[in-house]
C-alpha cells in the first residue's frame, strides 16, 4: 500500500523559471494539502484541494502560486517565475473522505533556487 | 483562524532523561491534537495524536496529555534515547484531517548520549 508520492524529491532552478511539484496521493485519498517549510521553520498550510476543486488556498500567495487537483492524475503546485525566497521543503499530504483519518505526509520536494 | 504556539524551540537532554514539548492553541473548537516527529531531510511523521475527549493517551514511551479548559496539550516522551533527536511538531484542528490544522513552530529536541 503505497503511501503519498511525492516528485521530483530535489529541483533546482534559477530565477525566474517554472517549478511544478506532483503529489500523488495514498490510494482511496479525495483530499490533498499541500505546505510549505521554509529552512529552520514549521509548515505552513497554503492550499487544500479535493478532486478538481480548491477548497481553500487561503494560505498561497496570490501571485505566482497556483494548485491543481485533476480528475486524473496527480496534484500538481506550480510556481512562476520563481525567486531565491521560494527555496523551500514543499510537503504534501492526504487524507480520506469525510475524514477519520490524520493527514498523512509525502517525502517532501525540495525546491532551490539559484 | 487558528493559532498554535510551542515551547520550546529547542530542547537538549541527556539520554534517559524524560522530555517535555508543550503546545497552546486559541481555537476553542479544536478538538483534534496530533503531533508529528520530522527527522532531519525527512518527512513528518504521526508519532500520536489525541482527540478532545480523552485527557491523556499513552503510546509506550510516549504520551500526550491535554487541557482543554486551558487550551493546551503537551507531548511526554520518557527514557530517551539518540534516536528520538528531531524537529517536533504539535498541531490543532477542529476536525480529524481538516484543512484547518494549523502547526506549532516545532520543537528541535537532541538527546545526548
Amino acid at each position: 500500500n503505497a503511501g503519498v508520492m511525492q516528485n521530483p524529491r530535489h529541483l533546482v532552478r534559477r530565477r525566474g523559471q517554472e517549478a511544478r511539484l506532483r503529489c500523488s496521493p495514498m490510494k482511496g485519498h479525495s483530499h490533498v494539502y499541500w505546505y510549505r517549510q521554509l529552512p529552520e521553520e514549521g509548515l505552513k498550510f497554503m492550499v487544500y484541494l479535493q478532486k478538481e476543486n480548491i477548497i481553500d488556498e487561503s494560505g498561497m500567495p496570490k501571485e505566482r502560486f497556483s494548485a491543481e487537483f485533476p480528475k486524473e492524475g496527480p496534484s500538481i503546485l506550480r510556481i512562476q517565475q520563481v525567486v531565491r525566497g521560494d527555496s523551500a521543503a514543499y510537503f504534501c499530504a492526504s487524507s480520506l473522505v469525510d475524514s477519520a483519518e490524520t493527514q498523512y505526509f509525502g517525502p517532501g520536494t525540495r525546491l532551490l533556487v539559484l | 483562524g487558528e493559532n498554535v504556539e510551542q515551547h520550546p524551540s529547542t530542547l537538549s537532554v541527556q539520554e534517559g532523561d524524560s522530555a517535555v514539548i508543550k503546545c497552546t492553541y486559541s481555537d476553542s473548537a479544536s478538538n483534534y491534537f496530533p503531533w508529528y516527529k520530522q527527522e532531519l531531510g525527512k518527512r513528518p511523521q504521526l508519532i500520536i495524536d489525541i482527540r478532545s475527549n480523552v485527557g491523556e493517551k499513552k503510546d509506550q514511551r510516549i504520551a500526550v496529555t491535554l487541557n482543554k479548559t486551558a487550551k493546551h496539550f503537551s507531548l511526554h516522551i520518557t527514557e530517551t534515547q539518540p534516536e528520538d533527536s528531531a524537529v517536533y511538531f504539535c498541531a490543532a484542528s477542529i476536525i480529524v484531517g481538516g484543512n484547518d490544522m494549523r502547526f506549532g513552530a516545532g520543537t528541535r529536541l537532541t538527546v545526548k548520549p
